[in-house]
């Protein structure tokens, strides 16, 4: 029972380079969620999902796309990424009914 | 704006003493206070979800209270052990962006052997 798995755990970017992070949960959960956590600034949400195909922005989307087209599934990408997305990046998930939060493990994301 | 404060930041206690951690939240508008366990490295655990209409939960040795009206929540973990050493933190649900969770800076727990 793997619950939400993370991939990659660390990755180093050029200021200027494209990836994309991928969130997998095997809970069958409707929503999930992606948030960047910074020294001094807490946990901020980043984009989320109530359901396969629908996203929404939250609290810092910019520079930030991303997509849910398998409900299993929800991916973050960074088209043009800036040292000031130097961060460490938690994707989480939930059922329809609970508000209980599952976590995966982070990935530790550095732009140069 | 909502705020979510922890205070300390950080705790050292000898093992086997029972504490009380302490979150504040600015408005009372709020529609549950979910607390969390981050071990270093590590994502955050789940342990206790209070909704707003309820006064606590319990989970084994740990014990939450929330009082909405004065925005206030305790974490009180009983026969504490240097297992329970983890950054704890709250977050709080709001009515409106109910999507949206506010989460406080933590709390640095270490239970001293």
């Amino acid at each position: 029972n793997a619950g939400v798995t993370q991939t990659p755990k660390f990755r180093v970017l050029k200021t200027g380079q494209s990836m994309t992070l991928l969130c997998a949960q095997d809970m069958n959960h409707e929503y999930m969620y992606w948030y960047r956590q910074d020294p001094g600034m807490g946990l901020r949400l980043i984009h989320y999902s109530v359901g396969e195909g629908t996203t929404a922005k939250g609290e810092v989307p910019d520079g930030y796309n991303v997509s849910r087209l398998k409900k299993q599934n929800f991916l973050l990408g960074l088209e043009s990424a800036a040292p000031s997305q130097t961060s460490v990046y938690f994707c989480a998930s939930r059922p329809w009914v609970d508000e209980k939060l599952f976590f995966g493990s982070g990935t530790q994301l550095s732009v140069l | 704006k909502q705020e979510v404060t922890q205070i300390p930041a950080a705790l050292s206690v000898p093992e086997g003493e029972n504490l009380v951690l302490n979150c504040s939240f600015t408005d009372s508008a709020i529609y549950n206070l979910q607390w969390f366990r981050q071990d270093p490295g590590k994502g955050l655990t789940s342990l206790l979800l209070i909704q707003s209409s309820q006064r606590e939960q319990t989970s084994g040795r740990l014990n939450a209270s929330l009082d909405k009206s004065s925005g206030r929540s305790t974490l009180y973990i009983a026969a504490s052990q240097p297992g329970d050493s983890a950054t704890y933190l709250c977050a709080v649900r709001l009515i409106q962006g109910a999507q949206k969770l506010v989460f406080g800076q933590g709390t640095r727990l270490t239970i001293n052997p």
